[in-house]
């Protein structure tokens, strides 16, 4: 079955260490997004990519990198210099099938700043 | 001001209740996307529209553009409807803004 993978889905990290989250998806969907999603509050998007090798930043960049070598992956880095990173993650893919923008989610991963 | 924003914030019904979640926005949009996630974590789209109306099974989703708002109805509720629905306005460039989301719970 075709979907988006997120790995892993439980983080514990220690401050000061980088970490990083898989997205992988066998949707050949061309554009991949990962947002974060707090308590209270709705998504906000960290960094979308619509074709491979390129991505742009989205409204909470700061402290997170991504890379988009693969069309499939779109791994997301968050680095120490995220001031607070205890937060669900979302990764997303979609394409426009018929002029519909078709939007597919992964599990999420949730990360644990110790 | 949020630029989209959803009402009720909790929402509480028994079973076999007709549920109504509203979505209004404030951002010129191509589509507004109607999501649920379950407490596990994981969203699954139930429905983008543009304009009219959609339906499958017993939800249905509106969409009045002069006014800038949606609504999602759920009929017959039950239990297993129980999770947060969250609206979704997609942008220029394929862009999402989302509001905070409804926590729906039906009892038994």
């Amino acid at each position: 079955d075709g979907g988006i993978t997120q790995s892993p889905k439980y983080l514990f990290r220690k401050e000061g260490q980088n970490v990083t989250l898989s997205c992988e998806q066998n949707l050949n969907h061309d554009a991949m997004y990962w947002y974060r999603q707090d308590p209270g509050q709705g998504l906000r998007l960290i960094y979308y990519s619509q074709i491979v090798n390129d991505f742009q930043k989205g409204d909470i960049a700061e402290g997170y990198s991504v890379s988009r070598e693969k069309k499939e992956s779109f791994p997301l880095t968050v680095t120490s210099a995220q001031k607070n990173p205890t937060a669900f993650y979302l990764c997303a893919s979609s394409n426009v099938i018929s002029g519909a923008n078709v939007l597919t989610f992964g599990a999420g991963s949730r990360l644990t700043v110790l | 001001k949020n630029e989209v924003e959803q009402s009720p914030q909790n929402l509480t019904a028994q079973e076999g209740e007709f549920i109504t979640i509203n979505c209004s926005y404030s951002v010129g949009i191509s589509a507004l996307h109607w999501l649920q996630q379950h407490p596990g974590g994981g969203i699954v789209s139930l429905f983008m529209l543009s304009s009219g109306k959609k339906k499958h099974g017993r939800l249905i989703a509106t969409i009045n553009i002069q006014e800038k708002h949606s609504s999602l109805h759920i009929t017959a509720s039950h239990p297993r409807d129980s999770a947060v629905y969250i609206c979704a306005a997609e942008t220029s460039g394929s862009r999402l803004t989302f509001g905070e989301g409804t926590q729906l719970t039906v009892n038994p």
